[in-house]
C-alpha cells in the first residue's frame, strides 16, 4: 500500500467547475507538498503545508494533521489548469509521492 | 528566478552504455534529489544528497550511482544501461528559507 494515496486518479470537468483533489497519508510527515506537472514533464511546486490552509490565486490547499489528510481545491477551473497534480509527504529527507491525479478541464 | 537545469532533455542509448545525467541548481541548496517517473508508479526516489560528496540511497538505487563533487551539481550515472531503465528522470533541489522543492524539466531516457 502506498504511503500517500490520492483520489481521484482521473478527473474530467467542465470549465468553471470547482475542483477538489484529495490526499491521505499514513506516514508521519513534517510537511506536505502539492505539485503540478504539465505535459512534457516539468514539475512546479504549488504549495508546501504543515498546518492549516494556503491560498494562491484560484488554488487553495488545506491540511488536517490529525486526520492525515490534505485537499487541493481549484475555483473557477480553466482549461489551462489541465495537468497532473501530485501530493507528496516529507517524512525526512526526500519525498513520498502519491501517484498523481490527472485533471482535464474541458472548455 | 530559481532554476534547476537538467543537461539533456531527450536521450537514446544502447543497452550496456554508460549514461550520465547532469543536474545543476543555482540556488545554493544543500539537498538534491534524483527521481524516476514511470506510468502507474509515480515518482520514485533513486538517490539524494544533502551535502557535497555526501549521498544516500533512495527507494530504487539498484543500477544507479551518483556524484556530488560540487554543491551546485548532482549527477546520476547508469553504469551499464538496461532497457528497464527507460524512464523519465527528474532532478530536484530543496533549500532556502521556505525549504521549497524545485524540479528540473526532466530527462526522457530511452534504452534500446
Amino acid at each position: 500500500k502506498n504511503e500517500v494515496e490520492q483520489s481521484p486518479q482521473n478527473l474530467t470537468a467542465q470549465e468553471g467547475e470547482f475542483i477538489t483533489i484529495n490526499c491521505s497519508y499514513s506516514v508521519g510527515i513534517s510537511a506536505l507538498h502539492w505539485l503540478q506537472q504539465h505535459p512534457g514533464g516539468g514539475i512546479v511546486s504549488l504549495f508546501m503545508l504543515s498546518s492549516g490552509k494556503k491560498k494562491h490565486g484560484r488554488l487553495i490547499a488545506t491540511i488536517n494533521i490529525q486526520e492525515k489528510h490534505s485537499s487541493l481545491h481549484i475555483t473557477a477551473s480553466h482549461p489551462r489548469d489541465s495537468a497532473v497534480y501530485i501530493c507528496a509527504g516529507r517524512p525526512a529527507d526526500g519525498l513520498t509521492f502519491g501517484k498523481g491525479t490527472h485533471l482535464i478541464i474541458q472548455p | 528566478d530559481v532554476k534547476v537545469t537538467q543537461s539533456s532533455r531527450y536521450l537514446v542509448k544502447r543497452t550496456g552504455e554508460k549514461v550520465f545525467l547532469e543536474c545543476v541548481q543555482d540556488m545554493d541548496h544543500e539537498n538534491m534529489f534524483w527521481y524516476r517517473q514511470d506510468p502507474g508508479l509515480g515518482l520514485r526516489l533513486i538517490y539524494f544528497s544533502y551535502d557535497v560528496k555526501m549521498k544516500e540511497k533512495g527507494d530504487i538505487p539498484e543500477g544507479y550511482s551518483v556524484s556530488r563533487e560540487k554543491k551546485e551539481r548532482f549527477s546520476l550515472i547508469l553504469e551499464s544501461a538496461s532497457t528497464n531503465q527507460t524512464s523519465m528522470y527528474l532532478c530536484a533541489s530543496r533549500g532556502g528559507a521556505g525549504n521549497t522543492i524545485y524540479f528540473g524539466e526532466g530527462s526522457w531516457l530511452t534504452v534500446v
